[in-house]
């Protein structure tokens, strides 16, 4: 069955600087990913959706990659914020395409 | 819209007793999926409807566990006998389409303690 792998370890960084999440996946081929913030005692909200041919979407201060041959995403947050502290969880189609698999997601914490 | 709403925000409840736990759609989303979010095995989808029709329900994780859509605008996820281990955050979520072009709108979740 199809794995999704987030680092598990939080990612703390200095306001300012460049955040970058990585998502793995093995075990099939998505047509598409996407990825999510969380807010302690809230439910996910989405941010982007990239597809397999697209190798790189972008909205406003966020940036994702999709790399088919690596099966990676990589998620950035340029010029990061406190305000952008958050767990970040990114989103693949099950094998039959019709709902979504969800990694366990990467906490960032940015610093003033 | 009011976006996802669920209820209730939090339950506490007997080891044995009936848990109910309610979700409202955004109107006009013909998807509603089920997760349950605990800190080990993070966001595990349960259940989901298409039109009010239940479509998959394999990861609904024993016969205790039983959702029902009677309308477009109204789901519940019950489960009977409640055991301790069920415990965790309950998300409702919905959306236009299942496919790739639109993304998850999620409620606030309810959070089960089941001692």
């Amino acid at each position: 069955s199809q794995k999704i792998e987030q680092n598990s370890e939080a990612l703390n960084i200095q306001e300012g600087k460049t955040a970058t999440l990585t998502c793995n996946y093995t075990n099939y081929s998505p047509a598409y990913l996407q990825w999510y913030r969380q807010d302690p005692g809230r439910g996910p909200v989405f941010l982007l959706l990239i597809r397999e041919n697209e190798k790189e979407k972008r909205k406003e201060r966020l940036k994702v990659t999709f790399d088919t041959t690596l099966k990676q995403s990589l998620f950035h947050i340029t010029a990061s914020q406190p305000a952008d502290s958050a767990t970040y969880l990114c989103a693949l189609p099950n094998q039959a395409g019709t709902a979504l698999i969800f990694g366990k997601g990467t906490t960032l914490s940015v610093s003033s | 819209d009011a976006g996802v709403i669920q209820s209730p925000r939090h339950e506490v409840t007997e080891m044995g007793q009936e848990v109910t736990l309610r979700c409202k759609p955004i109107s006009g989303h013909d998807y509603l999926f089920w997760y349950r979010q605990t800190m080990m095995r993070g966001l595990e989808l349960l259940i989901y409807f298409n039109n009010n029709v239940p479509i998959d329900d394999s990861g609904m994780p024993e016969d205790r566990f039983s959702a029902k859509m009677p309308n477009a605008s109204f789901s519940t996820l019950k489960i009977q006998p409640s055991e301790p281990r069920d415990s965790a955050v309950y998300f409702c979520a919905s959306s236009l389409g299942g496919g790739p072009n639109y993304g998850y709108t999620f409620g606030s979740g309810t959070r089960l303690t089941v001692v």
